[in-house]
């Protein structure tokens, strides 16, 4: 069956950076793409970034454009979000999702999620 | 501000019909697809529907979603308790090299 299992929960400074992964199994790696959504206390969903395991090409939320960095291992199926400068609003629950057709928002299974919180 | 709109919350009675309404424009609803995401609390979400009107293997019928031009819907029959949760539409937009964009999300409280 189709699992993505991700890193656990981070605490972090403001200014450090996170790199969160995202395991794969069940399925070829390769022949989807992963997409990062964060979700702050309380808030809705935001789209980060997409990956395609395929190829390594991404497409980044403009707003976070120079801070984030999407990358993956197919040796290993695994996927990396990697977030920089680190600042309370980015205090969210990150999730990494199969993205089954590109530019779609079409996610057919999810990581459990994982906390990142940033605080002095 | 999310770039979908969403009404913050719904409500109905078991074996009632609710809808929830997703707004947008040209460059996402108007010439995307439209998906659909449950998520219960403390959970990650679940897609519900896709590509407008189709429910993935395993969800109830009772779920159905539809888009006409820059606005989509999702309507749920026969309400029940487990369907209390926030439900989130989702679409490609167009502009900006292209970015995937968000409701803002719906409290369904079944009453």
């Amino acid at each position: 069956q189709v699992q993505l299992v991700q890193s656990g929960a981070e605490v972090k400074k403001p200014g450090a950076s996170v790199k969160v992964s995202c395991k794969a199994s069940g399925y070829t790696f390769t022949s989807y793409g992963i997409s990062w959504v964060r979700q702050a206390p309380g808030q809705g969903l935001e789209w980060m970034g997409w990956i395609s395991a395929y190829n390594g090409n991404t497409n980044y939320a403009q707003k976070l454009q120079g801070r984030v960095t999407m990358t993956t291992d197919t040796s290993t199926s695994t996927a990396y979000m990697e977030l920089r400068s680190l600042r309370s609003d980015d205090t969210a629950v990150y999730y990494c999702a199969r993205e089954v057709a590109v530019a779609g928002i079409f996610f057919d299974y999810w990581g459990q999620g994982t906390l990142v919180t940033v605080s002095s | 501000q999310s770039v979908l709109t969403q009404p913050p919350s719904a409500s109905g009675t078991p074996g009632q019909r609710v809808t929830i309404s997703c707004s947008g424009s040209s460059s996402n609803i108007g010439s995307n697809t439209v998906n659909w995401y449950q998520q219960l609390p403390g959970t990650a979400p679940k897609l519900l529907i896709y590509s407008n009107n189709q429910r993935p293997s395993g969800v109830p019928d009772r779920f159905s979603g539809s888009k006409s031009g820059t606005s989509a819907s999702l309507a749920i029959s026969g309400l029940q308790s487990e369907d209390e949760a926030d439900y989130y539409c989702a679409a490609w937009d167009d502009s900006l090299n292209g970015h995937g964009v968000f409701g803002g999300g719906t409290k369904l409280t079944v009453l």
